[in-house]
């Protein structure tokens, strides 16, 4: 039931864009995103429910797609302080959260 | 402040030894769970609990215990610990299991 994240890595320059997916094999309430740092708590990201929405704040957004299962982050013009591990995770109903394996990003200047 | 914490951040105990986890929230919060973080694997969910005195299994709850006697405690207990549960270990707590998840700063946890 674990959600797939994908890719497993990125790395960037300074001002480059990344996006990160997640998908699942049943069917969605929500979906959510959280940044770690090294040696911090996961930090929540946004929340998007079932719905197809899209959200977004600065310049990190997200959309979910309720027919395919899935949702994307979108980092765009990445700083270096968009560094860390981005994690989805993903409701089945309103009992559970379950997180994916997360995605490495290091961004460079 | 709104926050979760947990204490110890940092624990060494040997193979056997009883030990507690403790996890408090000040922000009123019903829902409450434990995850342990391991490199590779992501966060894996141990138990959660939805309200006082409801507690369920999360993917992996071999090897521990958890109670929920007050809205604000939610302690993880290993009653006799293993190497395998050397890990890094989260609690967080929102108002639903579907809702924003305020985390711990988490407890690094070694058994040898």
């Amino acid at each position: 039931q674990q959600p797939v994240q994908s890719p497993q890595a990125v790395i960037l320059r300074e001002g480059e864009d990344a996006v990160i997916n997640c998908s699942s094999s049943k069917a969605l309430y929500s979906v959510h995103w959280y940044r770690q740092k090294h040696g911090e708590a996961p930090v929540f990201l946004m929340i998007l429910l079932k719905g197809g929405e899209q959200k977004g704040h600065e310049k990190i957004s997200a959309s979910f797609n309720e027919k395919k299962q899935q949702s994307s982050l979108y980092l765009t013009a990445s700083q270096l302080s968009y560094s860390g591990t981005y994690f989805c995770g993903t409701s089945y109903n309103t009992d559970k959260l379950i997180f994916g394996t997360g995605t490495r990003l290091q961004v460079f200047p | 402040e709104a926050q979760v914490t947990q204490n110890p951040r940092y624990l060494i105990t040997v193979t056997g030894k009883k030990l507690t986890v403790t996890c408090s929230q000040n922000m009123n919060h019903e829902y409450m769970s434990w995850y342990r973080q391991d490199p590779g694997l992501g966060l894996r969910q141990i138990y959660y609990s939805m309200n006082v005195e409801v507690t369920d299994k999360g993917d992996v709850p071999e090897g521990y215990k958890v109670s929920r006697k007050e809205k604000r405690n939610f302690p993880l207990i290993l009653e006799s610990p293993s190497p395998n549960q050397t890990s890094l270990y989260f609690c967080a707590s929102s108002f639903g299991g579907h809702t924003e998840a305020f985390f711990g700063q988490g407890t690094r946890l070694t058994v040898v």
